[in-house]
């Protein structure tokens, strides 16, 4: 079956960027996305990106796919205190009529002030 | 975006009782789907409920266990029955707004279960 991988823990500097990574198996993905988690709140979409596509951008965060190595990293500029998350990678097929999300398990970002 | 409410946030339940979470949304979309978060994994698909007709389930995923109603198209319960300790997770529901059927989801802040 698919499988999403990602590193577990993230810490950072404010006003430094953070590069969350996430690898995945299934090489008939099509769209590929990232969640942010809040304490207490449900799943919020970043950002997501089609799989023809390598890199997109939107405003502090930059979505870099690498479809050979089956990579998707999210770069966050100048990142705040308000980052502070859990970031899930999630990847979509098409699957009974709409498209069927496989989640990594997530990783925690920590922004020390 | 639209709102997705959830209730209940939170409950602790007794092993062996069952519990129904709600699900209501503000605009009217065709598919609505549960998802589980166990402690420190990711999410889990459920089921995908449609409204007029049953629950697609995943595997893994049982209607004795998870039954879902849909009965318009703003709303959805899941059922969590015959409750043991390791049903103790978050449940969320979520939608697909956009319509283009792209897995942009939204999601509810979900109800986290507590069975003891």
């Amino acid at each position: 079956g698919e499988d999403v991988e990602q590193s577990l823990f993230l810490s950072v500097r404010e006003g430094d960027s953070s590069v969350i990574n996430c690898t995945y198996t299934d090489s008939s993905s099509t769209y590929l996305y990232w969640y942010k988690q809040e304490p207490g709140a449900g799943l919020q979409l970043l950002t997501y990106i089609f799989s023809n596509m390598d890199m997109k951008q939107d405003q502090r965060l930059t979505v870099l796919l690498n479809k050979k190595d089956k990579h998707l990293s999210l770069r966050i500029a100048d990142t705040q205190t308000g980052d502070s998350a859990i970031y899930f990678c999630a990847e979509s097929h098409s699957g009974a009529g709409s498209y069927q999300l496989t989640f990594g398990k997530g990783t925690k970002l920590s922004v020390i002030p | 975006s639209a709102v997705i409410s959830q209730k209940p946030s939170r409950d602790i339940c007794q092993r062996g009782t069952s519990l129904t979470i709600q699900c209501q949304v503000d605009s009217q979309v065709t598919m609505m789907f549960w998802y589980r978060q166990q402690p420190g994994q990711s999410l889990t698909l459920i089921a995908t409920a449609n409204q007029g007709s049953e629950a697609t389930y995943e595997s893994g995923f049982v209607i004795d266990k998870f039954p879902i109603s849909r009965p318009n198209l703003t709303f959805s319960t899941l059922t969590v029955s015959n409750m043991s300790p390791e049903d103790s997770s978050i449940y969320l529901c979520s939608v697909d707004f956009s319509g283009r059927g792209t897995g942009e989801l939204f999601f509810g802040e979900g109800s986290r279960l507590t069975v003891l």
